[in-house]
């Protein structure tokens, strides 16, 4: 199986910073590797796919780099919204495997 | 406007069954390749399996976690897909996402849409 790690585990930032969160893939995936965002109680919200492709409706604050086995989602400017926790996840292969979540946390 | 609305889950003894359902609208089930993932009360996300589309078959894929307990299958007729649960225990706790699966250009197929989860207490 994939594994799939993401660092830091939780980040405290401000409002305006701009918030870097790496996934590493414990083998190559190409470009399959998808970015989700949860907020408490509800569903997993679609952020990113194919490692950049912004999903519709996504503002473009969010972006996302990489390939093979390091990958970056980046927020280019923090809102309140954006507190979260984002989880990154491959689908190069069976069984998808999902990384840890990076919580982001006001400061 | 694509919808998923997942509900079956409760409280269940383990070496129990349940059945959880999906109704999906806004879409045609049929064309898509459909997910569970699960989340345990505070833990992260884990996949759960897969329902291929109609054009392919409805096969299926399992997490090794759950293979040979867990059975998913669709109705098109009824717009829904399923999930049944057998033999559950403690560590199947989680609240319970259906959720779309989209192909990408190279055929691979990432998530889309995710319904609001039903949670699954697994509990003597």
């Amino acid at each position: 199986d994939i594994q799939m790690t993401q660092s830091p585990s939780s980040l405290s930032a401000s409002v305006g910073d701009r918030v870097t969160i790496t996934c590493r893939a414990s083998q190559g995936i190409s470009y399959y590797l998808a970015w989700f965002q949860q907020k408490p109680g509800k569903a997993p919200k679609s952020l990113i796919y194919a490692a950049s492709s912004l999903q519709s409706g996504v503002p473009s604050k969010f972006s996302g780099s990489g390939s093979g086995t390091d990958f970056t989602l980046t927020i280019s400017s923090l809102q309140p919204e954006d507190f979260a926790t984002y989880y990154c996840q491959h689908y190069n292969s069976y069984p998808l495997t999902f990384g840890g979540g990076t919580k982001v946390e006001i400061k | 406007e694509v919808q998923l609305v997942e509900s079956g889950g409760g409280l269940v003894q383990p070496g129990g069954s349940l059945r959880l359902s999906c109704a999906a609208s806004g879409f045609t089930l049929s064309d898509h390749y459909m997910d569970w993932v699960r989340q345990a009360p505070g833990k992260g996300l884990e996949w759960v399996g897969r329902s291929r589309n109609k054009a392919n078959s409805y096969t299926t894929e399992y997490a090794a976690s759950v293979k040979g307990r867990f059975t998913i299958f669709r109705d098109d007729s009824e717009n829904s897909l399923y999930v049944q649960m057998n033999s559950l225990k403690t560590e199947d706790t989680a609240v319970y996402y259906c959720a779309t699966a989209v192909r990408d250009n190279n055929g691979h197929y990432y998530f889309d849409h995710w319904g609001q989860g039903t949670l699954v207490t697994v509990s003597s």
